[in-house]
């Protein structure tokens, strides 16, 4: 069975601070996929990133950057210079690949860690 | 109209009542989802649709009854629910199912059940 850990429950920063927001996976697959998400207030899940298990090269859009390790089973996000827009509640999602074969057609649901509630005070 | 969107955005209900969430996709997808989510809990997978079949029930209760009449649109009947329904019911999409795509998601329903 698939899991996801986000250890941190909420973090507080003041404003341009540098954040690191954990996410640890586990899954039997070969192929998977890992998301990020963001829950503003509003409520509305914003889809930030997607990795595929094969491309362990780290990502930066912006402020943002995330770092994937398969050795450490780990998929850290980290934000530069917080902004006080930055505050929400941030998911990490994993999806394992059904492939083809899978007779539903392979629909994935995603599993979901707990989630890590920022929040950048001014 | 662009996105995920869902209906109503909140809702409260008797134990005994009836009701419908609808959500609607605009993104050209043909996997959809019903996701659950509590205080203090991870977001709950319930449904997973692929071109219309339903392809997951996630041991969802016999009171939540989903329906996909077609890639664009997706239905959660709620019937004699409990006070521990009560929860931001999330609809996603995907494009293509079993690529491990991102899913959008809508807004949510806040569901209070009495």
């Amino acid at each position: 069975a698939q899991k996801v850990t986000q250890a941190q429950t909420e973090i507080s920063v003041v404003e341009k601070e540098d954040v690191t927001l954990d996410c640890v996976y586990e899954t039997r697959d070969t192929t998977y996929y890992l998301f990020w998400y963001k829950q503003p207030p509003s409520g509305e899940l914003v889809f930030l990133i997607r990795r595929n298990s094969f491309d362990e090269q780290n990502e930066i859009s912006g402020r943002y950057s995330w770092n994937f390790q398969k050795s450490t089973s780990s998929f850290n996000f980290t934000i530069t210079a917080s902004q006080v827009v930055d505050s929400a509640v941030y998911f990490c999602a994993l999806s394992e690949d059904r492939g083809f074969m899978y007779s539903g057609g392979g629909a994935d649901g995603l599993t979901f860690g707990k989630g890590t509630h920022l929040i950048i005070q001014p | 109209e662009t996105g995920v969107t869902q209906t109503p955005r909140h809702l409260v209900m008797g134990m005994t009542n009836k009701k419908s969430l609808k959500c609607e996709q605009h993104l050209g997808h043909n996997a959809m989802y019903w996701y659950k989510q509590s205080a203090k809990k991870p977001l709950e997978l319930m449904f997973v649709y692929n071109f219309k079949e339903q392809t997951e029930n996630n041991s969802v209760p016999s009171r939540f009854s989903p329906e996909c009449p077609n890639s664009s649109h997706l239905f959660l009947h709620l019937h004699t629910l409990q006070p521990e329904d009560s929860a931001l019911y999330l609809c996603a999409s995907s494009a293509q199912a079993g690529l491990g795509g991102g899913q959008y998601f809508g807004p949510g329903t806040r569901l209070t059940v009495t």
